[in-house]
């Protein structure tokens, strides 16, 4: 069974400020999908940024961007030039290659950028 | 985009009641989609995948004749929480599986928070 681990609770920025939220992952699958997703105080999950395993090339979007290691099974999420905005909870998942695309969260990470 | 939604949003009921949520995929097809259960602070757990034309299944430990889904369309899949109790009170978030795009990515709707009194 896959599973995936949030290690950080709670974490604070200071606007406009970088934040890094930590994701690692056990798998014995060679071919996965890694998720990071937002859910703000609305409860509205809103997908951040995906990455597929077999890609060596970190993803970013915008002022997102991942460091995604696998050999040492960590996918960590670098949030660039922090806005108010993005105070939520967010959620990494791992989804694997085959089977029937059922996601697996970690316990998430409370972020609050402060003014 | 691709665009789910929920409802209702927000449903009160009374014990021993039954009550329907419906998830709809507004803008693209879901031959799969998916229920979670969140608790207050706490991260998603999946209760059932829903598959369009066949039966769901169910995570363990998760009642499948209390927890009653039926996906009707490509479109459209219901969870229907039957002879409610308060212990079932909670939020419950629908996802759709869009397919085809890279890679496949589960979208999700805004939620249904459940209370039975």
């Amino acid at each position: 069974a896959q599973t995936v681990t949030q290690s950080q609770p709670e974490m604070s920025v200071q606007e406009a400020e970088t934040v890094t939220l930590s994701c690692t992952y056990d798998t014995s699958e060679s071919n996965y999908y890694l998720f990071w997703y937002k859910q703000p105080p609305s409860r509205q999950m809103i997908l951040v940024i995906r990455q597929e395993a077999y890609k060596q090339q970190n993803a970013t979007e915008n002022r997102f961007s991942v460091n995604f290691q696998k050999a040492a099974k960590s996918f960590s999420l670098k949030i660039s030039d922090s806005q108010l905005g993005d105070t939520a909870m967010y959620f990494c998942a791992f989804m694997k290659h085959e089977g029937n695309n059922d996601m697996r969260f970690g316990a998430g990470t409370r972020l609050t950028v402060k003014p | 985009g691709a665009v789910v939604s929920q409802h209702p949003s927000r449903v009160i009921c009374k014990s021993g009641t039954s009550v329907k949520i419906e998830c709809r995929s507004l803008d693209f097809q879901a031959t799969t989609m998916f229920w979670y259960r969140q608790f207050p602070k706490k991260s998603l757990m999946l209760m059932a995948t829903s598959n369009e034309g066949s039966k769901a299944t169910y995570e363990q430990g998760v009642e499948k004749d209390k927890f009653l889904i039926n996906h009707a369309s490509l479109t459209l899949s219901t969870l229907t929480v039957t002879s409610a109790h308060p212990e079932d009170s909670s939020f419950y978030i629908c996802s759709a599986l869009r397919t085809g795009g890279w890679p496949d990515t589960q979208y999700f709707g805004p939620g249904t928070r459940l209370t039975v009194l």
